[in-house]
């Protein structure tokens, strides 16, 4: 299973972008890339995903460079709603099914 | 889309009785399920993976007879935590895959708070 390393804390002032960088090394060739967000005492929410290069949504884009070792999140204009723990998952198969290790994630805090 | 509901919410039990955690996928056919279990300031630990039909794959030291995985049907599986201690209270979070449609994606339920008094 390829491991991800991230910081463990960001803060960040409203209105600014945020960019959370995320490293995994050993990065298998079928992996994909997923960043997901938690508040307290609720499920992970999907933010977004990717296997190359960039993608853009409504929330977020996500930056993977060519030898996709590593990979940063960014988030457009925070606001105090997107304090959370942000998690990045590289997608690893095995035995006809998959499974999505999570690393320690990094708690971002949105300050006013 | 892609939504997963849990019940129950939370959920408070006496110490040696059992527990059953629902996961519904509700607009999409789950072919795997997952179960986590995450304590206080912790990442998600994976349990178990579960496919539609199968018996469920247990992590190392998950013990498959103390939590019971039941995946009866492409939209529905629950967890049982049998003869639950004070040290089984935690938060479950349940999610669901089809990998034909989401690829790598997996949609995470709401969690169930479990406290075992």
């Amino acid at each position: 299973l390829a491991k991800t390393t991230q910081p463990i804390s960001m803060d960040s002032y409203e209105g600014q972008e945020v960019n959370i960088t995320c490293s995994h090394n050993n990065i298998a060739t079928n992996d994909y890339i997923t960043w997901y967000q938690q508040f307290p005492s609720q499920g992970p929410r999907f933010i977004i995903q990717g296997y190359k290069t960039k993608v853009t949504n409504e929330v977020a884009s996500l930056f993977i460079p060519a030898d996709r070792k590593s990979s940063t999140l960014s988030l457009p204009r925070v606001s105090l709603s997107d304090t959370a723990v942000y998690y990045c998952l590289v997608g690893s198969t095995g035995a006809g099914s998959y499974q999505l290790t999570f690393g320690k994630g990094t708690k971002l805090s949105v300050i006013p | 889309g892609a939504v997963v509901s849990q019940h129950p919410s939370r959920v408070i039990c006496k110490s040696g009785t059992s527990v059953k955690i629902e996961c519904r996928s509700l607009d999409f056919q789950a072919t795997t399920m997952f179960w986590y279990r995450q304590f206080p300031k912790q990442s998600l630990m994976l349990m178990a993976t579960s496919n539609e039909g199968s018996k469920a794959t247990y992590e190392q030291g998950v013990e498959k007879d103390k939590f019971l995985i039941n995946h009866a049907s492409l939209t529905l599986s629950t967890l049982t935590v049998t003869s639950a201690h004070p040290e089984d209270s935690s938060f479950y979070i349940c999610s669901a895959s089809n990998r034909v449609v989401f690829t790598d994606t997996q949609y995470f339920g709401p969690g169930t708070r479990l406290t075992v008094l």
